[in-house]
């Protein structure tokens, strides 16, 4: 069974770090694109970052400030934010090609 | 860069009803990556169908997806309870992965 377990959320001040994991399992996770989706409170869903074996991408909304990473090793997917702002607040999930979609973990930025 | 378009905003029925949702691409995509999802209040978006019209694992075949071009649709054909939340569609294809904004069904 596919698995996706998101972790690393919290209330950060603006301007500040935090680093989001999302554990992988039931799949061979370094044969498949991820992806980070995030989804404001209320509001719909929007891509922030993907990433292949060759390939990453960002959102303009993110770019400069978000690192996507994996270790295959460790069957994991990582987002370090930074320079966090308050409408970076909101629902963050990892999906493996938008198939299988982890439960979410909650960003709130504000001081 | 391809923006999606979901109409209605929100979209009024009975339970036993047939609801059609609308996906307008701004551009011709290849409908190889057009997908449709499900999400309910505090849950993960769910997978209905993939490809335009192929359903996911598990997806009840009163579920179904027709389109291509730039007109895609959602089409569930007798409502039941739980089908009374928010829909997306979303394009695959290339970054930035763009999602519609979300069709509500809820109930009349």
């Amino acid at each position: 069974e596919v698995q996706l377990v998101e972790s690393g959320g919290g209330l950060v001040q603006p301007g500040g770090s935090l680093r989001l994991s999302c554990a992988a399992s039931g799949f061979t996770f370094n044969t498949y694109e991820m992806n980070w989706v995030r989804q404001a409170p209320g509001k719909g869903l929007e891509w922030v970052s993907y990433i292949s074996g060759t390939t990453i991408n960002y959102a303009d909304s993110v770019k400069g400030r978000f690192t996507v990473s994996r270790d295959s090793a460790k069957n994991s997917l990582f987002l370090q934010m930074n320079s966090l702002r308050v409408e970076d607040t909101a629902v963050y999930y990892c999906t493996r090609s938008f198939d299988h979609w982890g439960q979410g973990t909650l960003v709130t930025v504000s001081s | 860069e391809i923006v999606l378009t979901q109409s209605p905003g929100t979209l009024s029925l009975s339970p036993g009803e047939r609801a059609t949702l609308s996906c307008r691409t701004s551009q011709s995509v290849d409908s190889n990556y057009l997908a449709w999802y499900q999400q309910k209040p505090g849950q993960a978006p769910r997978l209905l169908i993939y490809g335009a019209s192929n359903r996911a694992t598990g997806i009840p075949d009163r579920f179904s997806g027709s389109g291509s071009g730039t007109d895609f649709t959602l089409t569930i054909s007798r409502l039941e309870p739980e089908d009374f939340v928010v829909y997306y569609c979303l394009h695959y294809d290339n970054s930035p992965f763009p999602f519609g904004p979300g069709t509500k069904v809820d109930v009349k």
